[in-house]
């Protein structure tokens, strides 16, 4: 079946314009999370949905950035306002639930650049 | 930390030779598993270990956890030019539904 697919993959944007990711994650999968990592960096939490609901969004590094989630199923992660720190490879992943144990399938990814 | 620390940051070896990698953390885990990801972009599932096991196999992947000093290997025998890649630990920490990614150890493996 489908993997977790992320579009575009690629985005180029001028400072201060917004920009918004789509993630679309595997059929039957509850549970979606967003990451963000910079060149040569580990991965940042951002977000996590579990359905619809959005229950800890802690993770998110300021509030340009926003998420939701529609359907039990695509997501999509609006940047306002971007900044040139905003610049990164954004990843998006999904697993079938939040019970202990469970693994997550990461989609390719979008790679933003602010210009 | 919170988060698994890997160590080495970046290892380099030769082909057929075998790679390890270790992961410390300091909180409670559920779960701890190892992801690779190739070129900066998605990560692939390696393999998870609970918290009540020792140590997993797959294929030429062999996993240890020790509970008691808060530590996870990963060892990659008879490597492959395409293993290059950066391996992650993850960490799903007790009573947290997230899992929680380390730096990475970057890998490469020279024909």
């Amino acid at each position: 079946g489908a993997g977790v697919s992320q579009s575009p993959s690629n985005k180029v944007t001028e400072k201060g314009k917004d920009v918004e990711l789509r993630c679309d994650p595997i059929s039957g999968h509850t549970a979606l999370y967003w990451y963000r990592q910079s060149l040569g960096q580990g991965l940042e939490f951002l977000i996590y949905f579990q359905g619809n609901s959005a229950p800890d969004k802690s993770g998110l590094p300021s509030d340009r950035f926003s998420a939701e989630r529609t359907g039990g199923s695509v997501s999509t992660l609006t940047i306002q306002r971007t900044q040139q720190e905003d610049s990164a490879v954004y990843l998006c992943a999904s697993s079938f639930g939040l019970a202990d144990p469970y693994e997550q399938y990461f989609g390719p990814g979008t790679r933003l650049t602010v210009t | 930390s919170q988060q698994g620390e890997e160590d080495p940051q970046a290892l380099s070896i030769q082909e057929g030779e075998n790679a390890t990698m270790n992961c410390s953390y300091k909180t409670s885990i559920n779960n701890l598993q190892w992801y690779r990801q190739n070129s900066g972009r998605g990560l692939v599932h390696l393999i998870l270990i609970r918290s009540n096991e020792r140590e997993k196999h797959s294929g030429r992947l062999r996993v240890t956890l020790d509970t008691s000093k808060k530590s996870s290997s990963l060892l990659i025998t008879a490597s492959r030019a395409a293993d290059t890649a950066s391996y992650f630990c993850a960490l799903q920490k007790s009573g947290y539904s997230t899992l929680t990614f380390g730096k990475g150890t970057m890998l490469l493996v020279s024909p």
